[in-house]
């Protein structure tokens, strides 16, 4: 079992480009989640998804999209990327709301 | 505003000793409580949780307080050991939200 991978590992974009972060998992888990950590910060929901088919905003959701393409996948979508944006995004998957989250190892973003 | 706050930076102990990490939350809907690891370039993982149901949890070495009165959760490691060097982050959660609430984080060096 793999968990929960992340591609890319690393990123470098120009403001104003677009990209998608793609996220699976393989544990069967039907919650997923999308957070990005900043510096001196800890980790902020963007978006999540409790189901599959089910996508909702979290904390700080402007500036990005997601979609839910099945149940083992996710994919964060930047459109025009700002480099306020620029951190180190973080996936995650749990069986339900209140179970154990299983994290990926994070892409690290960085938008000149 | 942080709803969930992790006062200390960082944190030094010597090998053997015990180490208290605390977590002090704003929001008296939360009612679950997590405690995560993170090693440089990796995703988190999940140490152990607690309900506000309850007011201590154990899992091995770890323990986790929660003074609901005081809106204040503390990680305890016993005995600390050079491995569990790493970030710790809480985190809360109001059921049936899906929206986990991050804290900044705690470096700990446990010293050899």
């Amino acid at each position: 079992n793999a968990g929960v991978t992340q591609t890319p590992k690393f990123q470098v974009l120009k403001t104003g480009q677009s990209m998608t972060l793609q996220c699976a998992q393989d544990m069967n888990h039907n919650s997923m989640y999308w957070y990005r950590q900043d510096p001196g910060m800890g980790l902020r929901l963007i978006y999540y998804s409790a189901s599959e088919g089910t996508t909702d905003k979290g904390e700080v959701p402007n500036g990005y999209n997601v979609s839910r393409l099945n149940k083992r996948e996710f994919s964060l979508r930047l459109e025009s990327a700002a480099p306020s944006q620029t951190s180190v995004y973080f996936c995650a998957s749990s069986q339900g709301e209140a179970d154990t989250q299983y994290f990926g190892p994070g892409t690290r973003l960085t938008v000149l | 505003d942080q709803q969930v706050k992790q006062n200390s930076p960082s944190l030094s102990v010597q090998e053997g000793r015990i180490s208290i990490l605390n977590c002090d939350y704003t929001n008296s809907m939360f009612d679950y409580f997590l405690w995560y690891k993170k090693y440089p370039a990796e995703g988190p993982t999940f140490l152990i949780s607690i309900s506000s149901i309850k007011d201590k949890n154990e899992d091995g070495r770890f323990t986790v307080f929660l003074n609901k009165s005081a809106k204040h959760l503390s990680l305890h490691i016993v005995p600390s050991q050079p491995g569990d060097s790493a970030v710790y982050f809480c985190a809360a959660l109001t059921s049936g939200t899906y929206k986990y609430i991050f804290g900044t984080g705690t470096r700990l060096k446990v010293l050899a």
